[in-house]
């Protein structure tokens, strides 16, 4: 059966470190990968998807990027973070398309302090 | 940028109530309409997928229609218990590319 590990579960971080969040899948080969945030009082906004290895689709413009280095693995990264970075930041995977819809990680819950 | 909407935003309900709630969604390049259950300190977790016009689903004591000319969806919870309470998003999906836009959730609370 199919997985998702994400993590960590919580960070606290300065204003201007940087930030690692990563997410696996296993059980499936050539996942569609996805990062979404919820900010405070907002809805699950889409940051980042993937539909093959090094191939990332940016939705927002900020200071987040993300990387695809594994066929399984999704790595959301910045240089240096920012106060409105502040949110839960959600990683999933779907099969080729996402009419089956997504399976998500466990969520990350990041504080920029 | 795709408008997808949830009303209401919060619920409150007692033990036994039953409730619905709206996802209004485009109309045109419709492809199919997601729902998810997202319980506090847990992962969402898929309920529905509709894709036809006039569909509905159900699974025990929840229930969806869907109505893709006008664009809008219901959930429905019959008999709702405090186990229900969670946040319930829809997402939509235009089959123009691999992803979904969600809504902001309807935020569900049922008390004793």
């Amino acid at each position: 059966s199919q997985t998702i590990h994400q993590w960590p579960a919580t960070l606290v971080q300065p204003v201007g470190s940087p930030l690692s969040l990563e997410c696996t899948v296993e059980g499936t080969s050539n996942p569609n990968l996805y990062w979404y945030r919820q900010a405070a009082g907002r809805g699950l906004q889409l940051l980042f998807y993937s539909v093959g290895i090094g191939q990332i689709s940016s939705e927002v413009p900020q200071n987040l990027s993300a990387s695809r280095p594994q066929d399984r693995q999704f790595i959301l990264s910045s240089k240096k973070l920012l106060l409105s970075d502040s949110g839960f930041y959600l990683c999933a995977w779907s099969r080729n398309a996402p009419r089956e819809g997504y399976t998500f990680g466990s969520g990350t819950r990041l504080t920029v302090v | 940028i795709l408008n997808v909407e949830q009303s209401p935003q919060s619920l409150h309900v007692q033990e036994g109530d039953s409730t619905n709630f709206t996802c209004s969604f485009p109309s045109s390049n419709f492809y199919a309409l997601h729902w998810y259950r997202w319980e506090t300190a847990k992962s969402p977790e898929a309920l529905f997928v509709m894709t036809l016009n006039g569909d509905e689903k159900k699974k025990g004591r929840i229930s969806a229609t869907l109505n893709t000319k006008e664009g809008y969806s219901y959930l429905y919870i019959k008999g709702s218990q405090p186990e229900d309470s969670a946040t319930y998003l829809c997402a939509f999906d235009g089959g123009t590319a691999s992803k979904l836009t969600f809504g902001t959730g309807t935020r569900l609370q049922v008390t004793l």
